[in-house]
Protein backbone atom coordinates (compact mmCIF):
# COMPACT_ATOMS: atom_id res chain seq x y z
CA UNK A 1 0.00 0.00 0.00
CA UNK A 2 1.15 3.22 -1.17
CA UNK A 3 1.87 5.42 2.17
CA UNK A 4 1.13 8.87 -0.47
CA UNK A 5 -0.68 8.85 -2.96
CA UNK A 6 -0.89 11.49 -5.86
CA UNK A 7 -2.40 11.53 -9.79
CA UNK A 8 0.11 11.22 -11.75
CA UNK A 9 -1.19 13.41 -14.38
CA UNK A 10 -1.13 15.31 -16.53
CA UNK A 11 -2.56 18.42 -15.04
CA UNK A 12 -3.42 20.41 -17.99
CA UNK A 13 -5.12 24.53 -17.13
CA UNK A 14 -4.90 27.61 -18.90
CA UNK A 15 -2.68 30.35 -18.00
CA UNK A 16 -4.65 32.28 -15.61
CA UNK A 17 -6.44 29.38 -13.78
CA UNK A 18 -6.02 27.89 -10.28
CA UNK A 19 -4.56 24.15 -10.93
CA UNK A 20 -5.53 21.80 -8.18
CA UNK A 21 -3.12 19.66 -6.85
CA UNK A 22 -3.82 16.89 -4.27
CA UNK A 23 -2.45 14.06 -2.50
CA UNK A 24 -3.90 11.46 0.23
CA UNK A 25 -1.70 9.67 3.00
CA UNK A 26 -2.10 6.84 4.74
CA UNK A 27 -0.39 6.98 8.32
CA UNK A 28 -2.50 9.31 10.67
CA UNK A 29 0.71 10.05 12.60
CA UNK A 30 1.68 11.73 9.81
CA UNK A 31 2.61 15.30 10.97
CA UNK A 32 4.05 17.90 9.24
CA UNK A 33 3.38 17.79 4.86
CA UNK A 34 5.34 19.49 2.37
CA UNK A 35 5.19 20.47 -1.20
CA UNK A 36 7.41 20.64 -3.80
CA UNK A 37 8.60 21.77 -6.97
CA UNK A 38 10.28 19.72 -9.33
CA UNK A 39 11.51 21.21 -13.20
CA UNK A 40 12.67 18.29 -15.37
CA UNK A 41 16.24 17.60 -14.29
CA UNK A 42 16.60 19.57 -11.27
CA UNK A 43 16.20 18.73 -7.99
CA UNK A 44 13.16 19.46 -5.74
CA UNK A 45 12.71 23.37 -4.30
CA UNK A 46 10.30 23.42 -1.36
CA UNK A 47 7.35 25.67 -2.23
CA UNK A 48 5.47 25.32 1.30
CA UNK A 49 4.97 22.89 4.63
CA UNK A 50 1.39 22.91 7.07
CA UNK A 51 0.84 20.97 9.98
CA UNK A 52 -2.38 22.61 11.24
CA UNK A 53 -5.62 21.71 9.69
CA UNK A 54 -7.13 24.53 7.58
CA UNK A 55 -5.51 26.95 4.93
CA UNK A 56 -2.12 28.40 4.97
CA UNK A 57 -1.41 30.85 1.83
CA UNK A 58 2.04 31.99 0.47
CA UNK A 59 1.70 34.34 -2.47
CA UNK A 60 -0.58 32.03 -4.76
CA UNK A 61 0.27 29.12 -3.42
CA UNK A 62 -2.50 27.98 -0.95
CA UNK A 63 -1.67 24.72 1.12
CA UNK A 64 -4.70 23.27 2.55
CA UNK A 65 -4.52 20.06 5.35
CA UNK A 66 -7.49 18.24 6.46
CA UNK A 67 -5.97 15.35 9.02
CA UNK A 68 -9.59 13.68 9.48
CA UNK A 69 -9.37 13.10 5.89
CA UNK A 70 -6.21 12.35 5.45
CA UNK A 71 -5.72 15.03 2.63
CA UNK A 72 -3.48 17.50 1.40
CA UNK A 73 -4.16 19.70 -1.17
CA UNK A 74 -2.02 22.41 -3.03
CA UNK A 75 -3.94 25.24 -5.12
CA UNK A 76 -2.08 27.96 -7.47
CA UNK A 77 -3.72 30.86 -8.44
CA UNK A 78 -2.97 32.45 -11.74
CA UNK A 79 -1.07 29.76 -12.82
CA UNK A 80 1.92 30.82 -15.40
CA UNK A 81 3.87 28.78 -18.25
CA UNK A 82 6.42 28.98 -15.63
CA UNK A 83 4.40 26.60 -13.21
CA UNK A 84 4.70 23.70 -15.52
CA UNK A 85 6.46 20.93 -13.39
CA UNK A 86 5.96 18.08 -11.00
CA UNK A 87 4.82 18.71 -8.30
CA UNK A 88 5.66 16.26 -5.03
CA UNK A 89 4.14 15.83 -1.96
CA UNK A 90 5.66 14.55 1.16
CA UNK A 91 5.07 13.64 5.08
CA UNK A 92 7.02 13.12 7.67
CA UNK A 93 5.97 11.69 11.17
CA UNK A 94 6.34 13.28 14.86
CA UNK A 95 10.12 12.20 15.87
CA UNK A 96 11.23 11.41 12.01
CA UNK A 97 13.37 13.43 10.31
CA UNK A 98 13.05 11.64 6.74
CA UNK A 99 10.06 12.68 4.07
CA UNK A 100 7.96 10.11 2.42
CA UNK A 101 7.46 11.47 -1.28
CA UNK A 102 4.32 10.69 -3.03
CA UNK A 103 4.85 9.83 -7.08
CA UNK A 104 4.44 13.42 -7.84
CA UNK A 105 1.76 14.71 -10.52
CA UNK A 106 2.75 16.71 -13.63
CA UNK A 107 1.39 19.97 -14.66
CA UNK A 108 1.48 21.76 -17.71
CA UNK A 109 0.14 25.42 -17.94
CA UNK A 110 -0.83 26.71 -21.10
CA UNK A 111 0.03 30.13 -22.49
CA UNK B 1 19.62 31.16 3.56
CA UNK B 2 19.97 27.54 3.87
CA UNK B 3 22.09 26.62 0.56
CA UNK B 4 23.16 23.13 0.01
CA UNK B 5 25.97 22.29 -2.74
CA UNK B 6 26.56 19.30 -4.59
CA UNK B 7 29.23 18.28 -6.68
CA UNK B 8 30.07 16.63 -9.34
CA UNK B 9 26.71 17.56 -11.31
CA UNK B 10 27.33 15.60 -13.53
CA UNK B 11 29.76 12.68 -13.83
CA UNK B 12 30.02 9.69 -16.17
CA UNK B 13 32.36 6.91 -15.14
CA UNK B 14 33.20 3.31 -16.38
CA UNK B 15 31.59 0.31 -14.89
CA UNK B 16 33.67 -1.16 -11.56
CA UNK B 17 35.05 2.20 -11.18
CA UNK B 18 34.12 4.21 -7.98
CA UNK B 19 32.49 7.80 -7.85
CA UNK B 20 32.28 10.14 -4.85
CA UNK B 21 29.77 12.73 -4.37
CA UNK B 22 29.97 15.76 -2.22
CA UNK B 23 27.28 17.44 -0.08
CA UNK B 24 28.02 20.58 1.58
CA UNK B 25 25.71 22.82 3.62
CA UNK B 26 26.74 26.29 2.80
CA UNK B 27 25.35 28.70 5.31
CA UNK B 28 23.94 26.90 8.12
CA UNK B 29 25.30 23.38 10.18
CA UNK B 30 23.92 20.12 8.88
CA UNK B 31 23.15 18.14 12.09
CA UNK B 32 21.14 15.45 9.95
CA UNK B 33 21.76 14.87 5.81
CA UNK B 34 19.83 12.41 3.58
CA UNK B 35 20.69 10.67 0.58
CA UNK B 36 18.19 10.00 -2.27
CA UNK B 37 18.36 8.15 -5.90
CA UNK B 38 15.51 9.44 -8.15
CA UNK B 39 15.23 7.41 -11.86
CA UNK B 40 13.64 8.91 -14.65
CA UNK B 41 9.91 9.52 -14.28
CA UNK B 42 10.15 7.75 -10.70
CA UNK B 43 9.83 9.75 -7.41
CA UNK B 44 12.65 10.08 -4.92
CA UNK B 45 13.78 7.58 -2.91
CA UNK B 46 15.28 8.20 0.67
CA UNK B 47 18.73 5.96 0.75
CA UNK B 48 20.14 6.83 3.94
CA UNK B 49 19.88 9.21 7.10
CA UNK B 50 23.17 10.09 8.40
CA UNK B 51 24.18 12.15 11.65
CA UNK B 52 27.14 13.75 11.80
CA UNK B 53 29.39 11.71 13.71
CA UNK B 54 27.32 8.89 13.07
CA UNK B 55 26.98 5.68 11.32
CA UNK B 56 24.40 6.19 8.59
CA UNK B 57 21.35 4.63 8.67
CA UNK B 58 20.57 2.67 5.47
CA UNK B 59 16.65 2.04 4.02
CA UNK B 60 15.78 -1.49 3.32
CA UNK B 61 17.19 -2.64 0.23
CA UNK B 62 19.96 -0.32 -0.15
CA UNK B 63 22.96 -2.09 0.25
CA UNK B 64 25.50 -0.60 2.66
CA UNK B 65 28.70 -1.49 1.40
CA UNK B 66 27.72 -0.17 -2.09
CA UNK B 67 27.03 3.22 -1.47
CA UNK B 68 29.05 4.24 1.44
CA UNK B 69 27.99 7.60 3.30
CA UNK B 70 30.56 9.05 5.42
CA UNK B 71 29.27 12.65 7.43
CA UNK B 72 32.27 13.84 9.28
CA UNK B 73 31.41 16.93 9.62
CA UNK B 74 28.21 19.38 10.42
CA UNK B 75 28.33 20.97 6.61
CA UNK B 76 30.05 18.02 4.46
CA UNK B 77 28.43 14.53 3.87
CA UNK B 78 29.79 12.23 1.43
CA UNK B 79 28.78 9.43 -0.84
CA UNK B 80 30.68 6.82 -2.67
CA UNK B 81 29.18 4.79 -5.46
CA UNK B 82 31.35 1.39 -4.96
CA UNK B 83 32.06 -0.53 -8.22
CA UNK B 84 29.44 1.24 -9.94
CA UNK B 85 27.23 -0.24 -13.05
CA UNK B 86 25.24 0.72 -15.31
CA UNK B 87 22.43 0.15 -12.93
CA UNK B 88 23.33 2.56 -10.83
CA UNK B 89 23.20 5.44 -13.30
CA UNK B 90 20.93 7.48 -11.97
CA UNK B 91 19.58 11.22 -9.99
CA UNK B 92 21.52 11.00 -6.74
CA UNK B 93 20.00 13.92 -4.19
CA UNK B 94 21.41 15.34 -0.92
CA UNK B 95 19.49 16.81 1.12
CA UNK B 96 20.41 18.75 4.49
CA UNK B 97 18.52 19.99 7.99
CA UNK B 98 19.93 21.81 10.51
CA UNK B 99 18.83 20.74 14.24
CA UNK B 100 15.28 22.30 15.12
CA UNK B 101 14.68 23.13 11.56
CA UNK B 102 11.09 22.60 10.00
CA UNK B 103 12.26 21.08 6.93
CA UNK B 104 15.38 20.19 4.95
CA UNK B 105 16.87 21.91 1.66
CA UNK B 106 17.76 20.10 -1.09
CA UNK B 107 20.67 19.93 -3.28
CA UNK B 108 21.20 20.59 -7.08
CA UNK B 109 21.55 16.77 -7.56
CA UNK B 110 24.35 15.23 -9.06
CA UNK B 111 23.46 13.10 -12.69
CA UNK B 112 25.53 9.52 -12.77
CA UNK B 113 25.82 7.75 -16.00
CA UNK B 114 27.95 4.65 -15.84
CA UNK B 115 29.11 3.10 -18.88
Amino acid sequence: QKEVEQNSGPLSVPEGAIASLNCTYSDRGSQSFFWYRQYSGKSPELIMFIYSNGDKEDGRFTAQLNKASQYVSLLIRDSQPSDSATYLCAWEGTGFQKLVFGTGTRLLVSP
Amino acid sequence: GAVVSQHPSRVICKSGTSVKIECRSLDFQATTMFWYRQFPKQSLMLMATSNEGSKATYEQGVEKDKFLINHASLTLSTLTVTSAHPEDSSFYICSARGSGADTQYFGPGTRLTVL
